[in-house]
């Protein structure tokens, strides 16, 4: 059984460019989470997708954006790229019920903003 | 807004000490809490979690929290600390509001370095 899988695991973009990372979520989950962790700091939220909608979103600008697909797999999506973008980008995959929300992460994509 | 502090940065101990790292969230409705843990060059493991009932509850390799509502914490305890525990611990907070919860806040993380 396949856990949390993210693509790529490395990235080096330049300012102002535009990256998508990807993320495919742990069999029999329908929801993902997508979380923005800065070097020694705690993963801080950005948004959640659940049938194909964004349900909720954390404090992040509109540069920030992304997509769920019919297969519950989900893009993330980040553009004119700054230099304090530079973070490890995780994302994690949950089935809420009953309002329990046990959330498992994937390894995440090392993002360097250069 | 919710936030969760963890009160230790870095915290070092020598292999069969005790430990107890400590959690404080600031919310004063229902929560769902957890702890992960992050060994080295791995990804965010689950640790142990707390929705409701028994307030000691107990995770994985021996680890074990106590929900204390009164003062808003969630610490993380181990009687004998191993080599192998060393790696960086979070504690998370999710608002149960009945509505359904989504979002974790997470703390800033306690590094937990284990000398043989």
């Amino acid at each position: 059984d396949a856990g949390v899988t993210q693509s790529p695991t490395h990235l080096i973009k330049t300012r102002g460019q535009q990256v998508t990372l990807r993320c495919s979520p742990k069999s029999g989950h329908d929801t993902v989470s997508w979380y923005q962790q800065a070097l020694g700091q705690g993963p801080q939220f950005i948004f959640q997708y659940y049938e194909e909608e964004e349900r909720q979103r954390g404090n992040f600008p509109d540069r920030f954006s992304g997509h769920q697909f019919p297969n519950y797999s989900s893009e993330l999506n980040v553009n004119a790229l700054l230099l304090g973008d530079s973070a490890l980008y995780l994302c994690a995959s949950s089935h809420i019920a009953g309002g329990r929300n046990i959330q498992y992460f994937g390894a995440g994509t090392r993002l360097s903003v250069l | 807004a919710q936030s969760v502090s963890q009160h230790n940065h870095h915290v070092i101990l020598s292999e069969a000490a005790s430990l107890e790292l400590g959690c404080n969230y600031s919310y004063g409705g229902t929560v769902n809490l957890f702890w992960y843990v992050q060994y080295p060059g791995q990804h965010l493991q689950l640790l142990l979690k707390y929705f409701s009932g028994d307030p000691l509850v107990k995770g994985i390799k021996g680890f074990e929290a106590e929900f204390i509502k009164s003062k808003f914490s969630f610490n993380l305890r181990k009687p004998s600390v191993q080599w192998s525990d060393t790696a960086e611990y979070f504690c998370a907070v999710n608002l149960n509001s009945g509505a359904g919860s989504y979002q974790l806040t997470f703390g800033k993380g306690t590094k937990l370095s284990v000398i043989p």
